[in-house]
């Protein structure tokens, strides 16, 4: 146990489905990330919430919409996808944001265990 | 972009084997981070090693940096059939500082 929690672990969604993921840690971190997976391509950072503000939003299409209530919760909500973001959605915590950290430890990612897409 | 490239891209050896993985990044680092990946779950952070820092160890794992060459090594000794992952190498880019990783070296220890 990592202490960041995603759900589902697995979704299937057609195309025209509205349909949301969800992310929560209880490590007491303030820094919250999004990263996409897909076969043969590095981790691709997607959003960066720092104290519940958006810090990051990495060229994602708007079909993809985050949302970052409190420190401790994140959702990814979806909306219209395509078969090629069929993917694996990793969420992630940290103590703080890069270089905001005071310590180097600080900076380091606990991830939940992803949340597997498959977009018919 | 990607920051880290992991080489080799695929790694197949012997249980009780020693394993080199190696990573390349293109700017200036404060840090840099290797990771594990079970297949198809999260990553687990294994150890950070700062640009200041030449060699780290951590159990049967041994880090090197150099930055001069913009280069780092993961070396896990004495492998076990339950090191069998992907390993990733990650540094911070950007004004922000976010961590991005490279593609990975898959790792299979055979028993």
């Amino acid at each position: 146990e990592t202490g960041v929690t995603q759900t589902p672990r697995h979704l299937v969604m057609g195309m025209t489905n509205k349909k949301s993921l969800k992310c929560e840690q209880h490590l007491g971190h303030n820094a919250m990330y999004w990263y996409k997976q897909s076969a043969k391509k590095p981790l691709e950072l997607m959003f960066v919430y720092n104290f519940k503000e958006q810090t990051e939003n990495n060229s994602v299409p708007s079909r993809f919409s985050p949302e970052c209530p409190n420190s401790s919760h994140l959702f990814l909500h979806l909306h219209t996808l395509q078969p090629e973001d069929s993917a694996l959605y990793l969420c992630a915590s940290s103590q703080i944001q890069g270089l905001f950290r005071l310590a180097e430890r600080d900076g380091e990612l606990f991830f939940g265990e992803g949340s597997r897409l498959t977009v018919l | 972009s990607q920051q880290g490239e992991e080489d080799p891209q695929a790694l197949s050896i012997q249980e009780g084997e020693n394993a080199t993985m190696n990573c390349s990044y293109k700017t200036s680092i404060n840090n840099l981070q290797w990771y594990r990946q079970n297949s198809g779950r999260g990553l687990v952070h294994l150890i950070l090693i700062r640009s200041n820092e030449r060699e780290k160890h951590s159990g049967r794992l041994r880090v090197t940096l150099d930055t001069s060459k913009k280069s780092s090594s993961l070396l896990i000794t004495a492998s076990r059939a339950a090191d069998t992952a992907s390993y990733f190498c990650a540094t911070e880019r950007g004004s922000q500082g976010n961590l991005i990783f490279g593609k990975g070296t898959k790792l299979s220890v055979k028993p």
